[in-house]
């Protein structure tokens, strides 16, 4: 399948900092990315669609202006995670629609955000 | 909007021998995907297996199999001759093809596969 790369894979940032997670898609071009939410041993939660050269659409109850998406190319969509607080810590993970598979999701392998 | 039910928080599977992980939805649609995603401990989403709902055969990709009742809104996984590395949570997940173009997926709550030697 195709690759999706994710970077930081983790990150420790004081409370009140910022902190950016990268998403790629290494062999294709994604018009369409998503950035999911994952508690333990939950489900994934998806926190917003990003699609390339637009404002992305947030699921309700995500606050657009703590977690700032930003698709600048078919290639890369990166999430800021804005003033981050503790109860932010939690597992991010991006995927993105291959449209030469049906637009079939690969998911990057996710970060895991600690903030002190 | 559509729901996807999995009722089995864990199932446990000797090596060699075969599990069935059931996944319901709920949907008032006729066209749409359905998908299996593994999550090993590493928590890399893979891709197992995907069905199109006008698609009546079911999809097979080498051990893993889908049995998949569109009537009954019902598509299970089955798991043969497991095998340790597929310990893991398994994630039953549908997609729209009528009212998203975008590949929005809604996923189940989950079923944590454990395999014993």
């Amino acid at each position: 399948g195709a690759v999706v790369s994710q970077h930081p894979s983790r990150v420790i940032c004081k409370s009140g900092t910022s902190v950016k997670i990268e998403c790629r898609s290494l062999d294709f071009q994604a018009t369409t990315m998503f950035w999911y939410r994952q508690f333990p041993k939950k489900s994934l939660m998806l926190m917003a669609t990003s699609n390339e050269g637009s404002k992305a659409t947030y699921e309700q109850g995500v606050e657009k202006d703590k977690f700032l998406i930003n698709h600048a190319s078919l290639t890369l969509s990166t999430l800021t995670v804005t003033s981050a607080h503790p109860e932010d810590s939690s597992f991010y993970i991006c995927s993105a629609s291959d449209p030469g598979a049906k637009n079939i999701q690969y998911f990057g392998a996710g970060t895991r955000l600690s903030v002190l | 909007a559509q729901t996807v039910t999995q009722s089995q928080p864990e199932m446990s599977v000797q090596e060699a021998e075969t599990v069935t992980l059931s996944c319901t939805y709920d949907t008032s649609e006729s066209d749409y995907y359905l998908f299996w995603y593994k999550q090993p401990p590493s928590r890399q989403m893979i891709l197992v297996i995907r069905q199109e709902a006008y698609k009546q055969q079911n999809a097979t990709e080498n051990r893993f199999s889908v049995n998949f009742q569109k009537a009954a809104k019902s598509f299970s996984l089955k798991i043969s001759d497991s095998q340790l590395g597929d310990a893991a949570m398994y994630f039953c997940a549908y997609r729209s093809r009528i009212t998203d173009s975008w590949g929005k997926l809604q996923f189940g709550a989950g079923t944590q596969v454990v395999v014993t030697p």
